[in-house]
């Protein structure tokens, strides 16, 4: 069966700091892999995604994720926080095989940038 | 803003009722996917409609049903309510086509159900 963990609950992490947001999947063959962010009171938003080609993947808002297949991880980075990145990441991967939009989510990570 | 919207944004009714939630998908998108996330988890696939007909199904009972229209709306139907139907209900909409690089699922705020 196919799932997505994100082993913390909470991440908390000064700005300025580097900051990471882990994801690690099981799923069989090789999956389209995504993060997501939620503010309070809104839908997902798009922020990344993994198809195919270099591991190392550039979005939005300066985030950045590592692809690595020997660990199946799929970790969101950083380089600096704001203390708007303060929000709920979640890490979501879809079977590249399936005709749908099926996507499974992790239980996301909290992100608190502290001024 | 991702073009999608949800309406209403809450809702409360009791077990047993039927209730109807909402969407608006971004024009020019031929998708639509309901997910279900409840409070402390992610959302949890229901299914998927592409030009109109089911697609994919996630493990929900039949209760849960749907329908997507031509003008790019959809509408999420629930029977039978369950204590445990309470939960964040999001509409995502996107464009299917011949290119993944292009994938990208636009999510709508949600529908808040309160099961009473």
């Amino acid at each position: 069966a196919q799932s997505v963990a994100q082993p913390e609950d909470q991440v908390n992490v000064a700005e300025g700091n580097p900051l990471t947001v882990k994801c690690t999947y099981s799923v069989s063959g090789n999956p389209y892999l995504f993060w997501y962010v939620q503010y309070p009171n809104r839908g997902l938003q798009f922020l990344l995604k993994y198809i195919t080609g270099d591991n190392l993947v550039k979005g939005s808002y300066g985030f950045e994720a590592e692809f690595n297949k020997s660990q199946t991880s799929f970790h969101l980075k950083k380089p600096s926080a704001l203390v708007s990145d303060s929000a709920l990441y979640f890490c979501a991967v879809r079977d590249r095989g399936s005709g749908t939009y099926k996507y499974i989510f992790g239980t996301g990570t909290r992100l608190k940038v502290l001024a | 803003e991702t073009g999608v919207t949800q309406s209403p944004t809450h809702l409360i009714k009791t077990r047993g009722q039927q209730v109807t939630l909402r969407c608006s998908s971004q024009s020019g998108h031929n998708t639509v996917s309901w997910y279900q996330q409840a409070l402390g988890q992610g959302p949890q696939f229901i299914f998927q409609y592409y030009r109109e007909e089911e697609n994919g199904r996630g493990n929900f009972p039949p209760r849960f049903s749907g329908l997507q229209f031509p003008n790019y709306s959809s509408e999420l139907n629930v029977n039978a309510l369950e204590l445990d139907d309470s939960a964040l209900y999001l509409c995502a909409s996107s464009l299917v086509g011949e290119f993944a690089t292009n994938e990208k699922l636009f999510f709508g705020s949600g529908t808040q159900l309160s099961v009473l």
